[in-house]
């Protein structure tokens, strides 16, 4: 299996610009992770997908940001109109079907995609 | 506010020697605590996990002790080597329905020197 692929792997653009984010989960997993990791934040779940419904949106930092799932092997991430402060590296990440209650859970994470707004 | 509490920021061990990072947490209906390896320019890759029926779970050189009562659980890596060298997340989480959000730590960088 090729793991969770992100596109693209890094992002240099100009504040003001939409964004957007791509990620194929692993084939057969039914949740997707969208999360922003940066220094002083650490690692900040963005919204989450269950069977490409949007579980939990509250992590999105304000209406600039939007993710839609359309289909279990494609997710995105927009941000529009991106801001400097939006620089960060996004993890997309997915996670296999819950096994019951002793079901592990495990969030398999792509290589990120380190964005730059300038 | 920061759930689960993490650390140290950073930690430098020599060869040979224990690594210990620590974490806190507070939600005593967490029921699995993993542990989070991401070495530069990667994504985090889940290290060893444990859950609050067990005091201790070992996997090679590392080690996860969980005390319950204080709702403390520490990673130990035995034998650090360069190669353990990475950032180290702690996190939390509860079966909500068919869902589980982890709630992370903010990461111990950890450099093993040779």
């Amino acid at each position: 299996d090729a793991g969770v692929i992100q596109s693209p792997r890094h992002e240099v653009t100009e504040m003001g610009q939409e964004v957007t984010l791509r990620c194929k989960p692993i084939s057969g997993h039914n949740s997707l992770f969208w999360y922003r990791q940066t220094m002083m934040r650490g690692l900040e779940l963005l919204i989450y997908f269950n069977n490409n419904v949007p579980i939990d949106d509250s992590g999105m930092p304000e209406d600039r940001f939007s993710a839609k799932m359309p289909n279990a092997s494609f997710s995105t991430l927009k941000i529009q109109p991106s801001e400097p402060r939006d620089s960060a590296v996004y993890f997309c990440a997915s996670s296999p079907q819950n096994r019951g209650l002793l079901g592990t859970d495990t969030q398999y994470f792509g290589p990120g995609t380190r964005l730059t707004v300038l | 506010q920061q759930q689960v509490k993490q650390s140290p920021q950073s930690l430098i061990v020599q060869k040979g020697g224990i690594s210990i990072i620590n974490c806190a947490y507070e939600n005593t209906a967490f029921d699995y605590f993993p542990w989070y390896q991401q070495f530069p320019g990667k994504g985090p890759a889940l290290l060893i996990a444990i859950r609050p029926d067990v005091s201790e779970k070992k996997e090679g050189r590392f080690t996860i002790s969980f005390n319950k009562s204080a709702k403390q659980f520490s990673l130990h890596i035995m034998d650090s080597q360069p190669g353990d060298s990475a950032t180290y997340f702690c996190a939390a989480s509860r079966r909500a329905g068919n869902n589980r959000k982890l709630i992370w730590g903010l990461g111990t960088s950890l450099a093993v020197n040779p």
